[in-house]
């Protein structure tokens, strides 16, 4: 079974709406962080927000947020007010903590293009 | 300015030839990974290395070896056992607490072509 499923290959929207890029997860750990990369076409893997799976309250970060719903594994992105320097491929990831110890490996989801039209 | 540089941008080769891919980090950081993607997909670990002379396989290590003699450089070599190697390389590093909240930061990639 896949550990991070993003379900949208690709998602519009307009420039200055806000948009939500979905990133289901699967672990038995209760200890685990979640991240966002945006990677535009040049390639490079930025990061954006981290959640942890004990943290009460959704991450946020400037224009973008997180929609932590643990009980349904569930760590959507949001972003508001979209500019047009957001299109880009968007990755989902976790880290799960290994029994006894750090685990220093993180599972990337198959990523969702978004496009901002003008 | 602080950052990962990777070199060269973009590389070819042919096949049978063993090829090295460079990672440089200014961050002070002791963990380095190196990943793998295709198209379409997500990234794929490789290696990691969590301190100097130290490294492990990561999940698809086979065909390639690693080496991390400074804390700054973790080259990647693609060897002719690799079967498929065409693909963008990405090189990253963190702090290396190993906490949940160690966030792993990306140099711009080398994109290999085997011809």
């Amino acid at each position: 079974a896949q550990k991070i499923t993003q379900t949208q290959p690709g998602m519009f929207v307009q420039e200055k709406e806000a948009v939500t890029l979905d990133c289901t997860y699967d672990t038995s750990d209760p200890s685990y962080g979640l991240f966002w990369y945006k990677q535009p076409s040049s390639g490079e893997m930025i990061f954006l927000i981290y959640q942890g799976s004990y943290d009460q309250q959704n991450a946020t970060e400037g224009r973008y947020s997180l929609n932590f719903q643990k009980a349904r594994k569930s760590a959507n992105l949001v972003i508001s007010a979209s500019q047009l320097g957001d299109s880009a491929m968007y990755f989902c990831a976790m880290r799960e903590e290994h029994r006894g110890g750090s685990n220093y490996k993180l599972t990337f989801g198959k990523g969702t293009l978004l496009t901002v039209n003008p | 300015d602080g950052g990962i540089t990777q070199s060269p941008k973009y590389l070819f080769r042919k096949e049978g030839q063993n090829v090295t891919l460079s990672c440089e980090q200014n961050l002070n950081h002791d963990a380095m990974y190196w990943y793998r993607q295709d198209p379409g997909q997500g990234l794929r670990l490789i290696y990691y290395s969590q301190i100097v002379n130290d490294f492990q396989k990561g999940d698809i290590a086979e065909g390639y070896s690693v080496s991390r003699e400074k804390k700054e450089s973790f080259p990647l070599t693609v060897t002719s056992a690799q079967k498929n190697p065409t693909a963008f390389y990405l090189c990253a590093s963190s702090i290396g607490t190993g906490s949940m909240t160690d966030t792993q930061y990306f140099g711009p990639g080398t994109r290999l072509t085997v011809l």
